[in-house]
């Protein structure tokens, strides 16, 4: 079974500063992959970055970073000066297989982390 | 632009009313998804569809039930909705193969069980 840790529920964050949010992972499956998602107040799930298993540098999507550590299980996001439009939850994700023979790939979530981003 | 939408933001329901919470995407996406959001306890899947009319049970399907009879459609039906199923619920869909493809989410329904 694949499981997903997140363990800071929540994080205020000076404006300007960078930030790292924690996310570990445990699976036994050679090949995965891990994304981020940030949820503002108003719901919507959006798609911040992306990380294989099998890929050598970590991603970069402008201001996010993934220190993706392997042999440790972690995929952390970091934030580089951060904004007060980057007050939101942050949900660290694993693609799991849900169905046999490719049928069909989800998602398995953490429990998340709600970053505030103070002036 | 990719599109998932969802038919009603917010509801307000009765205990033991149906409720059908309805998912449309523009995508032509073969995989579609049904989680439900709780505070502290982050997204849990409760059934998918990796076709029409093929469903499969998620994490916590118990007093759920789903129809996918379109390719663009999937609902999600409490045949009895009951307090402890107050909650937000998120719609998603993604094409079946490229391992790096992300799930594209629906706003959301954000459901209340009196």
């Amino acid at each position: 079974a694949q499981k997903i840790t997140q363990t800071q529920p929540g994080m205020f964050v000076q404006e300007k500063e960078a930030v790292t949010l924690d996310c570990t992972y445990d699976t036994s499956d050679p090949s995965y992959g891990l994304f981020w998602y940030k949820q503002p107040s108003s719901g919507e799930m959006i798609f911040l970055i992306y990380q294989g298993s099998y890929d050598q540098q970590n991603a970069t999507e402008g201001r996010y970073s993934l220190n993706f550590q392997k042999a440790r299980k972690s995929a952390n996001l970091v934030i580089s000066a951060s904004q007060l439009g980057d007050s939101a939850m942050y949900f660290c994700a694993m693609r799991e297989t849900l169905a046999a023979g490719g049928g069909a790939d989800g998602l398995t979530f953490g429990k998340g982390t709600h970053l505030i981003i103070q002036p | 632009d990719v599109k998932v939408t969802q038919s009603s933001r917010y509801l307000v329901k009765r205990t033991g009313e149906k409720v059908f919470l309805e998912c449309v995407q523009d995508m032509d996406h073969e995989n579609m998804f049904w989680y439900r959001q709780d505070p502290g306890l982050g997204l849990r899947l409760i059934y998918f569809s990796y076709d029409v009319k093929m469903k499969e049970k998620g994490d916590i399907p118990e007093g759920y039930s789903v129809s996918r009879e379109k390719k663009e459609r999937f609902s999600l039906i409490l045949e009895s909705a009951s307090t402890n199923q107050t909650s937000m619920y998120l719609c998603a869909s993604r094409n079946r193969g490229p391992l790096t493809g992300e799930l594209f989410f629906g706003e959301g329904s954000r459901l209340t069980v009196l």
